[in-house]
């Protein structure tokens, strides 16, 4: 079955640059999340969206903005990186159309700041 | 205190044993309720979901809620080797949030042979 796809899987920036990370949701899923993971933190949910809509927002900063586009990625543009941003980004989808909230994650990036 | 809180770990058990995650929250809007399993480095990888109070099972494992005590758990019974991993237990968030989980701090399984 597909699944979600994340690009690229590796990443590594300078203090200050920025990046710009790719979702592929799974097919017909209309709904889709951001999540940053920290070495040895849980998962924090910063962004979602839903039929190109932002549905909801959380610990994002004001740094990093996200879009969905009309065949339902999205992208996660990330500015002015500092060192704190190292982390593992994932995405997930999940089809909210059919009434599920459950979410399947996506390979992640990992992306490393120096 | 986090929103999900799940039971101290690392967690050992023997293989062919049954292992017990627990996981509670605090937001009693929160309508449904997952266990994720997380290798180190890689993405989580959904086991179960569970929305309505009472057990659900699916092969090895089973899960339970009861919205009542704000409690959920996960049993992984002839636990394997291969099941050595970070399980996260996730909440939805209630109120207009859709879909939005939070997660709990994990908890590390170790299955020896």
């Amino acid at each position: 079955a597909a699944g979600v796809i994340q690009s690229p899987r590796h990443l590594i920036k300078e203090k200050r640059e920025t990046a710009t990370l790719k979702c592929y949701p799974i097919p017909r899923h209309d709904t889709v999340y951001w999540y940053q993971q920290g070495p040895g933190q849980d998962p924090q949910f910063l962004i979602s969206f839903y039929e190109k809509m932002q549905s909801d927002k959380g610990s994002i900063p004001d740094r990093f903005s996200a879009q969905q586009f009309s065949d339902y990625h999205s992208e996660l543009n990330m500015s002015s990186l500092e060192l704190g941003d190292s982390a593992l980004y994932f995405c997930a989808s999940s089809p909210r159309t059919s009434g599920t909230d459950t979410q399947y994650f996506g390979p992640g990036t990992r992306l490393t700041v120096l | 205190q986090k929103e999900v809180e799940q039971n101290s770990g690392p967690l050992s058990v023997p293989e062919g044993a049954i292992a017990s995650l627990n996981c509670t929250y605090s937001d009693r809007g929160s309508q449904s309720f997952f266990w994720y399993r997380q290798y180190s480095g890689k993405s989580p990888e959904l086991i179960m979901f569970i929305y309505s109070n009472g057990d659900k099972e699916d092969g090895r494992f089973t899960a339970q809620l009861n919205k009542a005590s704000q409690y959920v758990s996960l049993l992984i019974r002839d636990s394997q080797p291969s099941d050595s991993a970070t399980y996260l237990c996730a909440a939805t968030a209630g109120g207009t949030s859709y879909g939005k989980l939070t997660f709990g701090q994990g908890t590390i399984l170790t299955v020896h042979p």
